[in-house]
């Protein structure tokens, strides 16, 4: 099974452009998150969507929008991309509910440089 | 503020045991996570405690004492595949994640 699928992989951005990074899912799982990951920080928390059709805003959520227009699909946009957005991003999703964990599934990340 | 504490980085020789240890504060507790990432990679599932005590998995240890505000991740017999970052990660009463800034584990031959 793929699992959680995340592209592209890797990008190069001129500052002030635009970028939608992809994720999407086949477990059927109720909630997705974007992380980004920066040398010497922990995973820092952009936007979450417990489920298709509700978003909420993680502790970084500024220059970021997301939508959840079904279960399976939750892009990331940047409408005007600066330097400090380089970083490394992931998609994950779990499964949310009673006699859950809520353990994370990850994406494979997408390295995205802002120059 | 919430916060995740743990060892920026460990050494630990090739068929050795070593404890990496996580303290936390957290407006609530609904679980404690441990997840291990390769250099370049995701983060993969590693624990999960929510009550106090040993969980077992092969070679791979978690402790959890909530009273404390502490957890530990032993690792046995260890291998040159081990070495990698060690994430831990709080659940808070509103079911949100707070990680840790990793351990990154070194492994001597």
């Amino acid at each position: 099974t793929a699992g959680i699928t995340q592209a592209p992989t890797s990008q190069i951005l001129a500052a002030g452009r635009s970028m939608t990074l992809r994720c999407t899912q086949d477990m059927r799982h109720n909630a997705m998150y974007w992380y980004r990951q920066d040398l010497g920080l922990g995973l820092r928390l952009i936007h979450y969507s417990n489920t298709a059709g509700t978003t909420g805003k993680g502790e970084v959520p500024d220059g970021y929008s997301v939508s959840r227009a079904n279960t399976d699909d939750f892009p990331l946009t940047l409408a005007s991309a600066v330097p400090s957005q380089t970083s490394v991003y992931f998609c994950a999703s779990s499964d949310l509910g009673q006699g859950t964990t809520g353990e994370l599934f990850f994406g494979e990340g997408s390295r995205l440089t802002v120059l | 503020g919430q916060n995740i504490d743990q060892p920026t980085e460990m050494t630990a020789t090739e068929g050795a045991i070593v404890q990496i240890n996580c303290t936390y504060q957290t407006s609530g507790f609904n679980g404690l996570f441990w997840y291990q990432q390769h250099a370049g990679e995701a983060p993969t599932f590693l624990s999960y405690n929510v009550l106090d005590g040993l969980e077992e998995k092969g070679r791979f240890s978690s402790f959890l004492s909530r009273s404390k505000g502490y957890s530990y991740l032993l690792l046995k017999e260890l291998q040159m595949k081990d070495s990698a970052s060690y994430l831990c990660a709080v659940m808070d009463s509103n079911y949100q994640l707070i990680w840790g800034a990793g351990t990154k584990l070194i492994i001597k031959p």
